[in-house]
Formats: C-alpha cells, structure tokens, sequence
C-alpha cells in the first residue's frame, strides 16, 4: 500500500539557520506528492505540492523537489524564522479507488529560536 | 470565503458512551474527507464522500462509526460505543472534487476527543 516516511523530530534550530525535512514515500503509480503544515492552535494548511516528476513545489520560501527516482520530497528552507515553528506533514495523493485521498507521514516538529 | 466548520472543537465523554461531530465543507466543495488524527501521528483517512455517496469508507471501524453526508453538504460522524483509543483529533476537510494534484483539501480546525 501508499505509506509516508518523515525524519524523526522535533528539529530545532536558530533563526536564519537552513532547514532539512526528510521525506520519502511508497507508493503505485505516480502519486501526487503534498506538504501540510500546522501552526499552532490553527487548522492544516497546504504549504507546496508537485504532481509530477522533477516538478518543484515552492511557497513562502520553502521548495521541495518531487524525485522520482529516490521516490523523495524534502522540504528545504534557506533561512528559517520564529514565525516558521510549527508541525510539518508530508504527504501523498495517489489513484485507483481512493482519488483523492491524502496518505500522511508521522509529522515533523519545527522549533526556531530567535 | 469561510472555511470548513466543526463542532465542537473538544469533547469529554467515558469509554462506552457515545458522540457525534458535524461538519460543514466549504460551499459547493462536492468531496468531504473524515481524517483521524492520534497524537503523535499524521492524520489517516477514516472516510471519503463525494457529494452525498461514499467513496471510501475500508479505514472506518464500521461496527462503532458511522458517518453520513444526506444531502450532500453537511456530515456527521458518530461514535458508538466510544473505546479509549477512539481519543484523537477528528478533521474534516472538503475539496472541489477528489482530483488528487489539482484539486486541494481544505482542513476544519478539528475535533479533540478524550474518552476516559
């Protein structure tokens, strides 16, 4: 079946620090590849998504690269702010019968510091 | 435009007892999601509904849930009896269609439900 791997967390950083969250997944055929964030005290949020290969999800500063290769979709930010504290979901979106449906990973917590 | 709506947004009950959550999507979003949400994990689908039919319902434990979407727009999700792994976050989310790339899922802001 269609499963998400995210790094272990949380993850803590100073602010203007680089951030790195993993990302790979399983899946059949060529799903559509997602990521969610959730700030605190607030709703799931779409931050980026790539619907195909080598496509680059972007949004506030954040990118990821759909690698189909590595079947990968880091998210990466070049220069993190307290503001960007929060839970990040990676997820995937894949055919057949559920059209639609969002298979998430574990989340990743981000903590930054000023 | 407003957003995907829940209530209530915290629930007490003892295990056993029963409880209902309603949702309602954003206007004219024929796809409604029902996720679940345990603490320290992401969110799993527990039933998909596009207009008032199901879609997929193969996570749902279908001898105590039971979700309905009558007239296509609002649902309800229910719990009956509730177990103490049934404490979790319940998401509703909704989107213009199921098209998994271009149509995206908007999120209400939940459900916490603690059985004790």
């Amino acid at each position: 079946g269609n499963s998400v791997t995210q790094m272990e967390g949380p993850v803590t950083l100073s602010e203007e620090a680089f951030l790195t969250i993993n990302c790979t997944y399983t899946a059949t055929g060529y799903p559509s590849l997602f990521w969610y964030v959730q700030y605190p005290g607030e709703g799931l949020q779409l931050l980026l998504k790539a619907t195909k290969a080598d496509d680059k999800g972007s949004n506030k500063g954040f990118e990821a690269t759909y690698r189909k290769e590595t079947t990968s979709f880091h998210l990466e930010k070049g220069s993190v702010q307290v503001s960007d504290s929060a839970v990040y979901f990676c997820a995937l979106s894949a055919g057949g019968t559920s059209y639609g449906k969002l298979t998430f990973g574990q989340g990743t917590i981000l903590t930054v510091h000023p | 435009e407003a957003g995907v709506a829940q209530s209530p947004r915290y629930k007490i009950i003892e295990k056993r007892q029963s409880v209902a959550f309603w949702c309602n999507p954003i206007s004219g979003h024929a796809t409604l999601y029902w996720y679940q949400q345990i603490l320290g994990q992401g969110p799993k689908l527990l039933i998909q509904f596009q207009n008032n039919g199901v879609v997929d319902d193969s996570q749902l434990p279908k001898d105590r849930f039971s979700a309905e979407r009558l007239k296509g727009v609002d649902s309800t999700l229910k719990i009956q009896p509730a177990k103490l792994e049934d404490s979790a976050v319940y998401l509703c989310a909704s989107s213009l269609s199921p098209g998994g790339g271009d149509n995206e899922q908007f999120f209400g802001p939940g459900t916490r439900l603690t059985v004790l």
